[in-house]
């Protein structure tokens, strides 16, 4: 167990439909991170939370949004699914202030939109 | 921007072989150097890193040392077990800003099937 906790593990859902992905950093990491992992497209980066606020951006799409909540949790939402979207979604989480930085990853969460 | 590179997959190899998995980067700056692996069905779990130019990484028998002259990190075993079968993933991270830190940018991974 990494410490990073990731629900739900599967989902499967319909083209159109929207989801949330719900990611519990490991204790004391206040950075968040979400990457899609897919066949075609290996690791992609999405979006990085640092204690509450956005700090990097990446190949996320606009259907896509993400927030850091106070208590650190973070909820990936997708809307409007395409066929494409499904992938595995991780989470990780680092601590600041470690002179390398170490993102510890949770387990993922599996998309399948039919 | 920021990219890695590894060779292409899948690599197979007998149980006691000698494993390399090249890893080049392009980066600006220093960046830290990361391989992570990934067993089936888990997330990537950190194999080893290095920090700064001629550092070398080093577990569970696994190697890689960070070359600056040649921008690479490949990563090496010298004798592989079945149980290493895996994708294994070169990164690299942009220094730690103050107060913040920084995300990986990702190799497209390199699958390993050890056979008996």
């Amino acid at each position: 167990d990494s410490g990073v906790t990731q629900t739900p593990k599967h989902l499967i859902t319909a083209t159109g439909q929207r989801v949330t992905l719900r990611c519990s950093p490991r204790s004391g990491d206040l950075s968040v991170y979400w990457y899609q992992q897919s066949l075609d497209q290996g690791l992609q980066f999405l979006i990085q939370y640092y204690n509450g606020e956005e700090r990097a951006k990446g190949n996320i799409l606009e259907r896509f949004s993400a927030q850091q909540f106070p208590d650190l949790h973070s909820e990936l939402n997708l809307s409007s699914l395409e066929l494409g979207d499904s992938a595995l979604y991780f989470c990780a989480s680092s601590v600041v202030g470690t002179g390398a930085n170490v993102l510890t990853f949770g387990a993922g969460s599996r998309l399948t939109v039919l | 921007g920021n990219s890695v590179t590894q060779m292409e997959g899948p690599v197979t190899l007998s149980e006691e072989a000698f494993l390399t998995i090249n890893c080049t980067y392009t980066a600006t700056g220093y960046p830290s150097l990361f391989w992570y692996v990934q067993y089936p069905g888990e997330g990537l779990q950190l194999l080893l890193k290095a920090t700064k130019a001629d550092d070398k990484g080093s577990n569970k028998g696994f190697e890689a040392t960070y070359r600056k002259e040649t921008t690479s990190f490949h990563l090496e075993k010298g004798s592989v077990q079945v149980s290493d079968s895996a994708v294994y993933f070169c990164a690299l991270s942009d220094r730690e800003q103050t107060g913040t830190a920084s995300k990986l940018t990702f190799g497209t991974g390199t699958r390993l099937q050890v056979t008996l």
